[in-house]
C-alpha cells in the first residue's frame, strides 16, 4: 500500500524553527518527486515547496522562500521540511504527497494525512 | 489571493448537474501547462479527482469530467450525489527562476 506520513509538527514560538519529517512506503521514493502543501484551518491549499527525484530541481512559495528548506533522503525514503523563522501566519497543516512525476511538478497523486503546526507565543 | 481563480462556492439538488471553472493566466494554464482536480472531504486530505485535464484516475466515477481552453479549466459533476459535498481545488504548474505547482482558492460545492 502506497502510503505517506508526516511528523514533526507542533507549538513553536515565532522566529524559533521546527523540522517536518514524511515517511514514504509502498513505491520507489526515489523515483518522484515530492511536494509540500499547507492548509490553514478552513481556507484552501497552498503549495510550499517541491523536489524532484534526485534534489535537481527545488521550488519554493514566494511566502516560504529564504526561510523554509526541501531536503530528501533516498536511501531512508524521507522527505524533509526545514522550518526556519517562523510567522504566526506558517500556522496550518502540512501535508507530504507524491506527484506523478519524477523529473516535474505535475499532479500530487498520493496525500499523507498532515501533521500540524502551530506558531504561537 | 490564490493564482488560480474559483468560484467559492457552487451548489446543486441531487440529479442537477454543476460546474466549477478555474481561471488562470499565460504564465499557468494560458502557457500550455495541465489543470488538475482534487476533492477534498470534510476533514480528510485531498484526493485526486482529475488528472491532465481531462483524465480520471481508476476508481473515480465517470460523472467527474474536465476540460481546458486557453487560460481556464472546468470541473463537470453530472447526476449530483449527496456524498459529492466537498471542496474541489484545481491545480497547475508554472515557472519563472525555479518550478512552482499553483492552486486555486478552492469551491465549496452544496448539495441541496
Amino acid at each position: 500500500e502506497v502510503q505517506l506520513v508526516e511528523s514533526g509538527g507542533g507549538l513553536v514560538q515565532p522566529g524559533r524553527s521546527l523540522r517536518l519529517s514524511c515517511a514514504a512506503s509502498g513505491f520507489s521514493f526515489h523515483d518522484y518527486v515530492m511536494h509540500w502543501v499547507r492548509q490553514i484551518p478552513g481556507k484552501g491549499l497552498e503549495w510550499v515547496s517541491g523536489i524532484t527525484h534526485n534534489s535537481g530541481s527545488i521550488g519554493y512559495a514566494d511566502s516560504v522562500k529564504g526561510r523554509f528548506t526541501i531536503s530528501r533522503d533516498n536511501a531512508k525514503n524521507f522527505l524533509y521540511l526545514q522550518m526556519n523563522s517562523l510567522r504566526v501566519e506558517d500556522t496550518a497543516l502540512y501535508y507530504c504527497a507524491k506527484d506523478h512525476s519524477g523529473a516535474y511538478f505535475y499532479h500530487l497523486d498520493v496525500w499523507g494525512k498532515g501533521t500540524t503546526v502551530t506558531v504561537s507565543s | 489571493q490564490s493564482v488560480l481563480t474559483q468560484p467559492p462556492s457552487v451548489s446543486g439538488a441531487p440529479g442537477q448537474t454543476v460546474t466549477i471553472s478555474c481561471t488562470g493566466s499565460s504564465s499557468n494554464i494560458g502557457a500550455g501547462y495541465d489543470v488538475h482536480w482534487y476533492q477534498q472531504l470534510p476533514g480528510t486530505a485531498p484526493k485526486l479527482l482529475v488528472f491532465s485535464n481531462t483524465n480520471r484516475p481508476s476508481g473515480v466515477p465517470d460523472r467527474f469530467s474536465g476540460s481546458k481552453s486557453g487560460s481556464s479549466a472546468s470541473l463537470a459533476i453530472t447526476g449530483l450525489q449527496t456524498e459529492d459535498e466537498a471542496d474541489y481545488y484545481c491545480q497547475s504548474y508554472s515557472f519563472d527562476s525555479s518550478p512552482y505547482v499553483v492552486f486555486g482558492g478552492g469551491t465549496k460545492l452544496t448539495v441541496l
